[in-house]
């Protein structure tokens, strides 16, 4: 089955702004969806196919995705943004999801 | 609103049996794809199953295939999960999300809060 890969912690400084990686084979030919998840809580949307927000989504979460690498990029980080990171993508092949394992970002 | 309310969950022996209930409200369940999505204590997410908008089609992941059946039913806005020959290692908290499609695949724009399925003696 598909496997996708990411960092699995990054840090960043208020202000700033922070790449998460989702890494895959060719994952440029397929859709990509990101998740951030507090403690505690349930997963919730930030971006999908690639680079859409959902309503509600600060503009300051973006996506890109070509070649073997998808990013998610959050500009202007705030002490919010502090969570766990998936990234997702269905296999068409199979009708599988797959998830990264996740990336635990944490604003210094 | 959109709203997904998880319930059925508990603790329940190796080889037992636990069917899950998600509630929904707020959109037209009928013309929704569904989704459960599972993590374990402190693990990453897992998908596990789904089923399309009509239930005409299902997935299930290997780790669940032949011991879970997912359903739904559209006149009472639910899906169900129906979990049998549980094993340990399918603790975890339950996520029932819903999918912008009629049928499988895309990605889950709204989840429910979760409920918790212990498996053990």
């Amino acid at each position: 089955s598909y496997v996708v890969t990411q960092p699995p912690s990054v840090s960043v400084a208020p202000g700033q702004t922070a790449s998460i990686t989702c890494g895959g084979n060719n994952i440029g030919s397929e859709s990509v969806h990101w998740y951030h998840q507090k403690p505690g809580q349930a997963p919730v949307l930030v971006v999908y196919n690639d680079g859409d927000r959902p309503s509600g989504i600060p503009e300051r979460f973006s996506g890109s995705n070509s070649g073997n690498t998808a990013t998610l990029t959050i500009s202007r980080v705030e002490a919010g943004d502090e969570a766990d990171y998936y990234c997702q993508v269905w296999d068409s092949s199979s009708d599988d999801v797959v998830f990264g394992g996740g990336t635990k970002l944490t604003v210094l | 609103e959109v709203q997904l309310v998880e319930s059925g969950g508990g603790l329940v022996q190796p080889g037992g049996s636990l069917r899950l209930s998600c509630g929904a409200s707020g959109f037209t369940f009928r013309t929704s794809a569904m989704h459960w999505v599972r993590q374990a204590p402190g693990k990453g997410l897992e998908y596990v199953s789904a089923i399309s908008s009509n239930g005409g089609s299902t997935y299930y992941a290997n780790s669940v295939k032949g011991r879970f059946t997912i359903s739904r039913d559209n006149s009472k806005n639910t899906l169900f999960l129906q979990m049998g020959s549980l094993r340990p290692e399918d603790t975890a908290v339950y996520y029932c999300a819903r999918g912008p499609l009629v049928v499988l695949g895309g990605y889950f724009d709204h989840w429910g809060q979760g409920t918790l399925v212990t498996v053990s003696s």
